[in-house]
């Protein structure tokens, strides 16, 4: 069965960086993108971008642009995402989702369990 | 960019009433390019509809989609107890945007 598995909570300091990682299982990797998508406490859904996983090519949302990078390690079946210079209002959840999508984009079908990042000083 | 609205914000319903829920884009949405996603508290979001009326694996029919364009709409028929949640629809046919959520709960 398909499934997202996410690296653990983290607290960081503001200005630093922070690298969560999604491990993909039970499908084919290369044959999607993933996204990843924020949810801050108590708020909406937020989407930062996405990684084709074939090709390694990006789309940043604009909020993000800059300040977020999408990769992947095809070896170990794994998506990362790192966002630098955080603020305390970078403090969410942060997703990894898989888009059903390839030639036509589509929604998204599986996702992470999430992991928590807390920017605290 | 495409901006995605829903309303109401919350809805209040007794189990066993209909649910009716709004989702609107500042702009028409290529193919009917609409998902709806349900949360619980702690979890992950889960797939409900696709392509505005296509059911998602494993989802139940009381759920249904419809619209098209600008305005469309997620239906449950008849609440069920875990069907308490928080919904959100999304664009996916001009860049991905998510709407601000509708909270269903127990009235």
């Amino acid at each position: 069965q398909v499934q997202l598995v996410q690296s653990g909570a983290e607290v960081k300091k503001p200005g630093a960086s922070v690298k969560v990682s999604c491990k993909a299982s039970g499908y084919i990797f290369t044959g999607y993108y993933i996204h990843w998508v924020r949810q801050a406490p108590g708020q909406g859904l937020e989407w930062m971008g996405w990684i084709n996983l074939n090709s390694g090519g990006t789309n940043y949302a604009q909020n993000f642009q800059g300040r977020v990078t999408m990769s992947r390690d095809t070896s170990i079946r794994t998506a990362y995402m790192e966002v630098r210079g955080l603020f305390s209002d970078d403090t969410a959840v942060y997703y990894c989702a898989r888009e059903t999508g390839l030639a036509v984009a589509g929604p998204f079908d599986y996702w992470g369990q999430g992991t928590l990042v807390t920017v605290s000083s | 960019e495409i901006v995605v609205t829903q309303s109401p914000g919350t809805l209040s319903l007794s189990p066993g009433e209909r649910a009716t829920l709004s989702c609107r884009a500042s702009q028409s949405v290529s193919s009917s390019s609409l998902a709806w996603y349900q949360q619980k508290p702690g979890q992950a979001p889960r797939l409900l509809m696709y392509g505005a009326s296509n059911r998602a694996t494993g989802i139940p029919d009381r759920f249904s989609g419809s619209g098209s364009g600008t305005d469309f709409t997620l239906t449950i028929s008849r609440l069920e107890p875990e069907d308490f949640a928080v919904y959100y629809c999304q664009q996916y046919g001009g860049s991905f945007t998510f709407g601000p959520g509708t909270k269903v709960d127990i009235k």
